[in-house]
């Protein structure tokens, strides 16, 4: 069955970097877009952007360019979320999420991984 | 960006009850709306997008309407693993924006 299993709880310091790991499986991995969804403790889903899995292609929303890498190992089926120099702001819980061809929604989602950024 | 408008934001029912969400954009987005399922210890689900359109595996008894700027989510004949979270989506156009979300407590 389709799963994609992100990795685990990060604790991290201000001007520190993560990186959240999505590991697909169960279809084709450069057949589906992966979009990125922030959820802040308490609060609603923010959308991130996406990566297109085929070309490695990443379009991120703006209150997400600069500090935010989408990236891909493709050969893994996997998608990876790199934040740098994290902020307090930064802290919440992070999803992936595969894209339904066609349609810019979100078919199958991750367990999501909870980043805390604390001094 | 769209503001999607989700209302209430807290809903109480018993099962059997019918009950409906509300989701209005600050702009036409067409039909495209989509409605996500929130629970605890589980992935988030997609339940129906294009406004009306059932995502595979999703009861019958889920519907959706609407077109423009207002939407309605209806759950007939609530069932005990309905009590959950829900998320309006509009996929109308980047950036994706939800609706701040609708908790349904049993009664």
């Amino acid at each position: 069955q389709i799963q994609l299993v992100q990795s685990g709880p990060e604790l991290k310091k201000p001007g520190e970097s993560v990186k959240i790991s999505c590991k697909a499986s169960g279809y084709t991995f450069t057949d589906y877009a992966m979009h990125w969804v922030k959820q802040a403790p308490g609060k609603g889903l923010k959308w991130m952007g996406w990566i297109n899995t085929y070309t490695g292609k990443p379009t991120y929303a703006d209150d997400f360019k600069g500090r935010f890498v989408f990236s891909l190992e493709a050969s893994a089926s996997t998608a990876n979320l790199q934040i740098s120099n994290l902020k307090n702001e930064d802290t919440a819980t992070y999803f992936c999420a595969r894209g339904l061809p066609g349609y810019r929604v979100m078919d199958a989602w991750g367990q999501g991984a909870s980043a805390t950024v604390s001094s | 960006d769209v503001q999607m408008t989700q209302s209430p934001s807290y809903l109480a029912a018993s099962p059997g009850e019918s009950v409906s969400i509300s989701c209005k954009a600050s702009k036409s987005i067409n039909t495209y709306l989509a409605w996500y399922q929130e629970k605890p210890g589980k992935t988030n689900k997609l339940l129906i997008y294009s406004g009306s359109t059932l995502q595979s595996g999703t009861p019958s008894r889920f519907s959706g309407s609407g077109s423009g700027t207002d939407f309605t989510l209806t759950i007939r004949s609530l069932e005990p693993e309905d009590f959950a979270v829900y998320y309006c989506q509009q996929h109308n156009e980047y950036p994706l924006t939800f609706g701040s979300g609708t908790k349904l407590e049993i009664k």
